[in-house]
């Protein structure tokens, strides 16, 4: 079935590492895109595909993939990256959005 | 540099429809696809679908079927986006985005405010 489920809000320390994940069946044929949606501003692509960065993009952003979930890892998490954070798939019946995962930076 | 720039924001009665441009400059327009997605105050991000440049395929969410049309003008590198029989609930800011699978740039967003 469509849909992708995300955790509403995810915390991380200012430098430490944080997983934010995304379920959905159809992540077992397809690959996710994430977005960084901050207010007021337009989206920012930064990870897609098995594990690609577009240009610009800091290598502290990393994908993976288990089964039915696909994760975006932050590594060294740092006040510029507290946003909403989107993942992106499709299935046969179209492209969709996960509900989104609020990241705040402490 | 690549650019997506998009029309102003608009006032809609219940029943109206909009039609939202999107100028491409800095790159090949022919080369792309082009996405839309929609954000409603307060929510996520949802997608509209996709049209292709060259080709004119688009691709619409089930959710819009029948009531978007997606269009381009290669000739002004232009890509429009018409949403019929708005609802209160359309109230949302619309983005072009270039790429139909992982678009990777974006306009700056148009506020649609359906009103009566």
């Amino acid at each position: 079935s469509s849909g992708l489920t995300q955790d509403p809000g995810v915390s991380v320390a200012l430098g430490q590492t944080v997983r934010i994940t995304c379920h959905g069946d159809s992540l077992r044929g397809y690959f996710a895109n994430w977005y960084q949606k901050k207010p007021g501003q337009s989206p920012i692509l930064v990870m897609y595909g098995k594990n690609n960065r577009p240009s610009g993009i800091p290598d502290r952003f990393s994908a993976s993939y288990s089964g039915s979930t696909a994760s975006l890892t932050i590594t060294g998490a740092q006040a510029g990256d507290e946003a909403d954070y989107y993942c992106n798939s499709r299935d046969s019946s179209g492209y969709f959005f996960g509900g989104g995962t609020k990241l705040t930076v402490l | 540099q690549v650019q997506l720039i998009q029309s102003a924001d608009e006032v809609k009665k219940p029943g109206a429809s909009v039609k939202v441009s999107c100028k491409a400059s800095g790159f090949n327009f022919n080369s792309f696809s082009f996405s839309w997605v929609r954000q409603a105050p307060g929510q996520g991000l949802e997608w509209m679908g996709w049209i292709d440049s060259n080709n004119r395929r688009s691709e619409y969410s089930r959710k819009f079927q029948g009531r978007v049309t997606m269009t381009t003008d290669t000739s002004i590198n232009t890509v429009y986006m018409e949403l019929r029989s708005l609802g209160l609930d359309d109230t949302a800011t619309y983005f072009c985005g270039r790429g139909g699978d992982s678009p990777d740039y974006w306009g700056q967003g148009t506020l649609v405010t359906v009103s009566s």
